[in-house]
């Protein structure tokens, strides 16, 4: 059974487009994360969050908006897509409670933006 | 905000010795260090994990230190194998890791050669 699962896995589109990422999980979590890892394997926290509350909002331009409809789904809309929002998106989830903080990893979004 | 440094950023080592890989953070207020492996085309996939209150933790062939005073810790595996060769991130979480932001250091693409 897929723990954290994204779709879709590959995303290929042009400059000025607007698309969006899906994921969901079913570990009963409440908590959701996105991250963007870049060309160099760097990787970076988006947003988070809890319960369908945005408690995590990094410095990310507001083209991008993430929508939380459930515990157990998060999605990651994107507008205007430019070339360096090209890399690989993690949706990731865990449980807000200490000692259960491990956070899991989807598969991964792949976004080549030309 | 936090600052992870990883080192270093490749290692090769022969089948059967054993790997370090170090890291530092900036944030005295971190007591969560989790350790993830991220093979080629996949999302990253927590191998251990160390709390503050805990120096070493030893999971099978793979271990990890933390040396508080000194704000590192290191990720240790011996007798290693070619399925270990991917990429290790090692991360820091400032608020005990409920539901906080994982910082995590560059990457450390180890590769084990026969």
């Amino acid at each position: 059974d897929t723990a954290v699962s994204q779709t879709p896995k590959y995303l290929v589109t042009q400059m000025g487009n607007d698309k969006s990422i899906k994921c969901e999980q079913n570990l009963g979590h409440d908590t959701m994360y996105w991250y963007k890892q870049d060309s160099k394997k760097f990787l970076k926290i988006m947003f988070s969050y809890n319960n369908k509350e945005l408690i995590i909002n990094e410095t990310v331009p507001n083209r991008f908006s993430p929508k939380s409809p459930d515990k157990a789904h998060l999605n990651l809309h994107i507008n205007s897509l430019e070339l360096g929002d090209s890399a690989v998106y993690f949706c990731a989830s865990s449980q807000r409670r200490v000692g259960q903080e491990t956070q899991y990893f989807g598969p991964g979004t792949r976004l080549l933006v030309l | 905000g936090e600052n992870v440094e990883q080192h270093p950023s490749t290692l090769s080592v022969q089948e059967g010795d054993s790997a370090v890989i170090k890291c530092t953070y900036s944030d005295s207020a971190s007591n969560y260090f989790p350790w993830y492996k991220q093979e080629l085309g996949k999302g990253p996939q927590l191998i251990i994990d160390i709390r503050s209150n805990v120096g070493e933790k030893k999971d099978q062939r793979i271990a990890v230190t933390l040396n508080k005073t000194a704000k590192h810790f290191s990720l240790h595996i011996t007798e290693t194998q070619p399925e270990d060769s991917a990429v290790y991130f090692c991360a820091a979480s400032p608020r005990g890791g409920t539901a906080s932001k994982l910082t995590f250091g560059t990457g450390t693409r180890l590769q084990v050669t026969l």
